[in-house]
């Protein structure tokens, strides 16, 4: 079974900073996908990036990039140029390769504070 | 094209009633997920189904809960005999392949 950590409960920072959310998993699967979802208080699960565990370039999507490390089964969240509608609960998730779609599995998540 | 629509958003049962869950995937997405979003916590991942078959269920609890993606229409998470544990927020994702897209998710109370 996977299992996906995010140890950062709750982080908080100006408008404008850069943050890291870090996240680390464990599996024994060497063909899987990583993603980084945002839930703002809307509640709605909104797809911010992912990442192919087979691909060694890291995933950008405009100010959200990865920090994708195999070796370490560690895969962190940077926001640049943070601003307030970033504001979120944010889950890191892991699924399985191999075929076909498979269920997620989630970490606890990080509540992001960004603060005017 | 319309995104992954749940219905209804908000739904209220009295212990014992049954609830019923809908979910349309986007147009093309042949898998659909069901998740639960207990408070202060992640999402779980109960079933995946594609079209009139449950592909994985492994995370649904063994009794009272149950789910169908049918050749016509929506997908539907159904739990019967309700009990005040089961209020939680249900998601339900679909995917062309492995990207999974949510819904707005349905919140259920039981009162």
């Amino acid at each position: 079974a996977q299992t996906v950590t995010q140890s950062q409960p709750e982080m908080s920072v100006q408008e404008a900073e850069t943050v890291t959310l870090s996240c680390t998993y464990d599996t024994s699967e060497n063909n899987y996908y990583l993603f980084w979802y945002k839930q703002p208080p809307s509640r709605q699960m909104i797809l911010v990036i992912r990442q192919e565990a087979y691909k060694q370039q890291n995933a950008t999507e405009n100010r959200f990039s990865v920090n994708f490390q195999k070796a370490a089964k560690s895969f962190s969240l940077k926001i640049s140029d943070s601003q307030l509608g970033d504001t979120a609960m944010y889950f890191c998730a892991f699924m399985k390769g191999g075929g076909g779609a498979d269920g997620l599995t989630f970490g606890k998540g990080t509540h992001l504070i960004i603060q005017p | 094209n319309a995104g992954v629509m749940q219905n209804p958003r908000h739904l209220v049962r009295r212990r014992g009633q049954e609830a019923r869950l809908r979910c349309s995937p986007m147009k093309g997405h042949s898998h659909v997920y069901w998740y639960r979003q207990l408070p202060e916590e992640g999402l779980k991942f109960m079933v995946y189904l594609q079209k009139e078959n449950i592909i994985d269920e492994s995370g649904m609890p063994k009794e009272r809960f149950s789910a169908e993606f049918p050749k016509e229409g929506p997908s539907i998470l159904r739990i019967q005999q309700v009990v005040r544990g089961d209020s939680a927020a249900y998601f339900c994702a679909s995917s062309p392949q492995w990207e999974q897209y949510f819904g707005p998710g349905t919140r259920l109370t039981v009162t």
